[in-house]
């Protein structure tokens, strides 16, 4: 089945820089990407998804990168507030009968004022 | 539009109970699933649906049922419940599938003595 590995699990920023954030994934048949943000105590929501036939896709700060030849993806936050601060999860959901989403482990992002 | 509901919100069983962990929505979402979320590995899908009266097992199946009578509900059954089983558990919702946004609700969470 499929594997997703994302790193790194915690990462402190300043303020105004920018995260990054990567998963890997093994199966090269994957087709779908997303990304969800869960603050504390509350339920994941995604923030944004790309899919296999795309390279790249932006929204406002938020930005997700694929390079499908490499089996990665990257989250990218620009900008970054203090509103940021919570887990964001990546996952990857395989083409094919099993056709699951399989999600990473998490990476906690703290903003610091 | 209430959108997922999930009850209760907490719950203490002791090893060997039993109970039923109830999902709600009023999407009109043929798609629903249930995760469980423990530190460290992300979300791993238990079961899911694809419509009323279709089931099939996700990830980690063991230890649980689900049942889909109605579009609308999909309850998740612990038959005898072990301390393995102490979680966050999540039901979701999307209109499409695992490729499309997953709408989650509040969670529950359970502590097995």
């Amino acid at each position: 089945g499929e594997n997703v590995e994302q790193h790194p699990s915690t990462l402190s920023v300043q303020e105004g820089d920018s995260a990054v954030i990567k998963c890997t994934y093994s199966d090269s048949a994957s087709n779908y990407f997303p990304w969800y943000k869960q603050e504390l105590g509350k339920r994941p929501q995604l923030i944004i998804d790309i899919r296999s036939n795309v390279g790249e896709k932006k929204d406002q700060r938020i930005a997700v990168t694929l390079n499908k030849t490499a089996k990665h993806f990257s989250l990218h936050i620009t900008e970054t507030q203090p509103e940021d601060s919570a887990v964001y999860f990546c996952a990857a959901r395989a083409s094919g009968s099993a056709r699951q989403l399989t999600f990473g482990s998490g990476t906690q992002l703290t903003v610091l004022p | 539009n209430a959108g997922v509901t999930q009850t209760p919100k907490f719950q203490v069983l002791k090893t060997g109970q039993s109970m039923t962990l109830q999902c709600a929505q009023d999407m009109n979402h043929e798609y629903m699933s249930w995760y469980r979320q423990d530190p460290g590995m992300g979300l791993r899908l238990i079961h899911y649906s694809v419509g009323a009266g279709i089931t099939d097992q996700g990830e980690v199946p063991n230890g649980y049922n689900v049942s889909r009578s109605t579009t609308e509900d999909f309850p998740l059954r612990l038959l005898s419940a072990a301390p393995s089983q102490t979680s966050v558990y999540f039901c979701a919702t999307s209109r499409e599938g695992q490729a499309d946004t997953q709408y989650f609700g509040p969670g529950t969470r359970l502590t097995v003595l």
